[in-house]
């Protein structure tokens, strides 16, 4: 059974750091590996995607690079900000156009 | 892009009502629809994949008599959660699957049974 841990749980910055958050998951077979953002309360939004032949994708801030034969996975976020400040949950998918297996995420927080 | 509409995103009942959730794909046909389950600082854990026209396949430990899926056309789904009880009370999402490919997702459901 795929397993996918986040680490760390929860992290706190300040304005304008760099930062990583780390997605390891137990089964290299896998699709895609995808990187979500949930604010409290809310549904999700999809950062990034990674195909399973993809090493990394890149969007704005935000970039996501995969090992997939070592199960890893990290989103860099460039020169945080407040409104950066949520749950990211990295989630893999065995197949396409099947359900995810979701990680617990890690709540950020991006002080002024 | 594709959206996934859900409603309602959130619900208070009292213990023993039922609650039906709805979620629709609004500019393509959904074949496959997935509903998980989120409690507080957890993952989201999938509860059950719906396909059009057919019975949902429901994941270990999830009751089917509780949760009652429906998903009789390509465009909703409907999850009702019968004679809920507190325990139930958690973060529901729905995510569809758009020619077999893509995921989206609607927005949850916050349900808070009393």
């Amino acid at each position: 059974k795929q397993e996918v841990t986040q680490i760390p749980a929860a992290l706190s910055v300040p304005e304008g750091e760099n930062l990583v958050l780390n997605c390891s998951f137990t089964d290299s077979a896998i699709y895609n590996l995808q990187w979500f953002r949930q604010d409290p309360g809310k549904g999700l939004t999809s950062l990034l995607l990674i195909q399973s032949s993809q090493r990394e994708q890149t969007s704005g801030r935000l970039n996501a690079s995969l090992d997939k034969s070592s199960g890893r996975s990290t989103l860099y976020i460039a020169a945080s900000q407040p409104g950066d400040s949520a749950t990211y949950l990295c989630a893999v998918s065995p197949d396409s156009g099947y359900a995810l297996n979701f990680g617990k995420g890690t709540s950020l927080l991006v002080t002024p | 892009g594709a959206v996934v509409s859900q409603h309602p995103s959130r619900v208070i009942c009292k213990s023993g009502t039922s609650v039906k959730i709805e979620c629709r794909s609004l500019d393509f046909q959904a074949t496959t629809m997935f509903w998980y389950r989120q409690f507080p600082k957890q993952s989201l854990m999938l509860m059950a994949t719906s396909n059009e026209g057919s019975k949902a396949t429901y994941e270990q430990g999830v009751e089917k008599d509780k949760f009652l899926i429906n998903h009789a056309s390509l465009t909703l789904s409907t999850l009702t959660v019968t004679s809920a009880h507190p325990e139930d009370s958690s973060f529901y999402i729905c995510s569809a699957s758009r020619a077999g490919k893509s995921l989206f997702f609607g927005s949850g459901t916050q349900l808070s049974v009393l």
